[in-house]
Formats: C-alpha cells, structure tokens, sequence
C-alpha cells in the first residue's frame, strides 16, 4: 500500500458526459501528479501540482482540468469525454515535487468511455 | 524531444542477474533517470534513480553510461515477483514535460 488513495476505482460513462475523478496523497507530501494509461498511447504525465499550485503540465488536453485543494487533495476533471478517454488514470504524490523526488502512485482509476 | 527506448520484452531464469538496458540518447544535462515497475493491476512503484553516478539500493543496481545517454537496471537475482513491466523514464528540470515515459519492457521471470 503506497499510502495514496483514489476514489472511485471503476467508473463507466457515457460519450459528452463530465467525471470527477479524486486523489488523497502520502500524509505529508506536497506534491501530486496525474497520468493516463491507456493501451495505445502507453503511460503519459497529465499534470503535476505542489501546494495547490500547478508546477508543471504534461499531454493533458484542454478537455481536462485538475486542481489541489488547501487540504492537498487533488481532483482530475474530465469533460466531453470521448471513446478515446478510457484508460487507467493514475495520481501519485511526492515529497516535495522536485525531479528527483520518489513518486508514489495510486491503485489508479478505470474510466470506461461507452 | 527526449525520450527513452527500451526492448519490448526480456525473459529470465529465476535467481539469475537481469540486465535491463534503456536507450535516452536525447537526455539533457539536468534529467534525471528513474526506474519505475508496475506489477499486474497495480499502479507503478519506485525501483531506484540516479542523475550522473552508479546506485545502488536494496531492489537493484542503476549503470549509467558515462556520456549518460544510456542506462541499465541490474536486478541481482531474479524472482518471479519481480515479473512485471519496467519503465525507464527521465525528470525533466525545465520544459512542457515532466516525466518522459518510456513503452517499457515487460519482464517474464521462468522458474
């Protein structure tokens, strides 16, 4: 157990329709990233926030939006979702969100896309 | 823009060395390496990283070429949890990305 939860584990939608998927990070880490995995396009960062603020942006399309609460809890936003958007989406946190600080990732989240 | 390259697949006996290489020719002076696994249905975990020298730590060793444009993860001996797919990635300190993910290689471990 990495320490890091995300809510739900599975979530079956529909084509157009918005979902909000959430992460709670490791007890003391400033830090959360969020990735996609999905079985075309491999594992891709989406997006890195450090003490509410966004620190560095990935392949994340403008569909998509994230943000990091005074609490550090993160949350992914997904809208006009498309088949496409299914995948695996993965938060992980870490320390202090330098580069060489060791990530810690979630279980992840199943987005299905119907 | 950088990126790392690894062997789709790689197969080992158990409690053999596995020598895991990964390609990143356009690796900038600052990027960091980092070795990530990601065992079946599970969210990837931390293998080791490193930035100019050797490392070394309790699950693996990191060889990173001199000119840093390569790199090997050593797993001294094999065991059959340690099958799962490995990723290479690089941190990158300034620029869009982040993390630069690799496809990975997915280790099969015989027993």
């Amino acid at each position: 157990d990495s320490g890091v939860t995300q809510t739900p584990k599975h979530l079956i939608t529909a084509t157009g329709q918005r979902v909000t998927l959430r992460c709670s990070p490791r007890s003391g880490d400033l830090s959360v990233y969020w990735y996609q995995q999905s079985l075309d396009q491999g594992l891709q960062f989406l997006i890195q926030y450090y003490n509410g603020e966004e620190r560095a942006k990935g392949n994340i399309l403008e569909r998509f939006s994230a943000q990091q609460f005074p609490d550090l809890h993160s949350e992914l936003n997904l809208s006009s979702l498309e088949l496409g958007d299914s995948a695996l989406y993965f938060c992980a946190s870490s320390e202090e969100g330098a580069p060489s600080d060791t990530q810690y990732f979630g279980p992840g989240t199943r987005l299905t896309v119907l | 823009d950088a990126k790392t390259t690894q062997p789709n697949s790689m197969e080992s006996n158990e409690e053999e060395p596995v020598h895991l290489p990964c390609n990143h020719s356009t690796i900038s002076g600052t990027d960091y390496i980092h070795w990530y696994r990601q065992l079946p249905s599970q969210g990837p975990e931390y293998v080791i990283h490193g930035l100019t020298s050797n490392v070394n730590n309790r699950m693996a060793s990191l060889a990173i070429a001199e000119d840093r444009k390569s790199s090997t993860l050593i797993l001294h001996r094999a065991t059959l949890r340690d099958a799962a797919v490995y990723y290479c990635i690089l941190s990158r300190t300034s620029g869009t990305y982040k993390y630069i993910f690799g496809t990975g290689t997915r280790l099969k471990v015989l027993a």
